[in-house]
C-alpha cells in the first residue's frame, strides 16, 4: 500500500517554463511533506518542505502547493533550468511515533532541454 | 553541514559472499537509515536505528541485517549476495523528529555478479 504516489515517471519541458511535478498521498494525518532531488550517481539532497497546517511554501524558483482536500501536493519550478533536469522525489514522514521515519514517491525524472 | 560518508562509490560482488556497506555521520544525529533504489521503484527503505544498538525493520528488511554499535556509524550486511541485491544503497541520517529531513549520503552502486 503505497500512501506517497508520483504518478508521472517522467517530465520534459523547454528551459525557461514552468515544470510541475505533482504527488497524491492517502494518509491525511502526515505533519509536513518534503520534496528531495536526486541526480545519478549521487544521494538525494533536501530541496522543500511544507507543514501541512499550509498550502503553500516558496524558496527562490521552487514552490510547493498543498491541497488537502485533495490530498495532493506540488511542486512548481520557475524558470526551468537545464541543471534542474534530475529525478524528485516527494516524501512524508510516518505518524505518531515513527514520524522520523520517511515514506517516499517512487519519483518523477525531469528533462528541462535547453 | 552535516556530512554522511558511504565508505565505497562501487562495490562488485560474487554472489554467497558477505557484503558490508560502512555509512558514518559526523553530526550526533539520534536517526540513521539504509534505502535502496532501483528503477521504477523509488526509495525503499530496508532498515533504519534511532540509537545505538537499537534497529528496526524497514519495509524490505529480507537478506539483509544492521549494525550499530556507534552513534555515527551504521552498516548494512548482506548475509549471502544475490543478484537482486544489485542496487544503489544509499544511507541517511537525521536528527529530529521534525521537518528536517534527511541528510543522505552519495550512496553504493552494488553490482553481485
Amino acid at each position: 500500500d503505497q500512501q506517497v504516489k508520483q504518478n508521472s515517471p517522467s517530465l520534459s519541458v523547454q528551459e525557461g517554463r514552468i515544470s510541475i511535478l505533482n504527488c497524491d498521498y492517502t494518509n491525511s494525518m502526515f505533519d509536513y511533506f518534503l520534496w528531495y532531488k536526486k541526480y545519478p550517481a549521487e544521494g538525494p539532497t533536501f530541496l522543500i518542505s511544507i507543514s501541512s497546517i499550509k498550502d503553500k511554501n516558496e524558496d527562490g524558483r521552487f514552490t510547493v502547493f498543498l491541497n488537502k482536500s485533495a490530498k495532493h501536493l506540488s511542486l512548481h519550478i520557475v524558470p526551468s533550468q537545464p541543471g534542474d533536469s534530475a529525478v524528485y522525489f516527494c516524501a512524508a514522514p510516518g505518524s505518531g511515533g515513527s514520524n522520523y521515519k520517511l515514506t517516499f514517491g517512487k519519483g518523477t525524472l525531469l528533462t528541462v532541454n535547453p | 553541514d552535516v556530512k554522511v560518508t558511504q565508505s565505497s562509490r562501487y562495490l562488485v560482488k560474487r554472489t554467497g559472499e558477505k557484503v558490508f556497506l560502512e555509512c558514518v555521520q559526523d553530526m550526533d544525529h539520534e536517526n540513521m537509515f539504509w534505502y535502496r533504489q532501483d528503477p521504477g521503484l523509488g526509495l525503499r527503505l530496508i532498515y533504519f536505528s534511532y540509537d545505538v544498538k537499537m534497529k528496526e525493520k524497514g519495509d524490505i528488511p529480507e537478506g539483509y541485517s544492521v549494525s550499530r554499535e556507534k552513534k555515527e556509524r551504521f552498516s548494512l550486511i548482506l548475509e549471502s549476495a544475490s543478484t537482486n541485491q544489485t542496487s544503489m544503497y544509499l544511507c541517511a541520517s537525521s536528527l529530529s523528529w521534525g521537518s528536517d529531513g534527511y541528510t543522505f549520503g552519495s550512496g553504493t552502486r552494488l553490482t553481485v555478479v
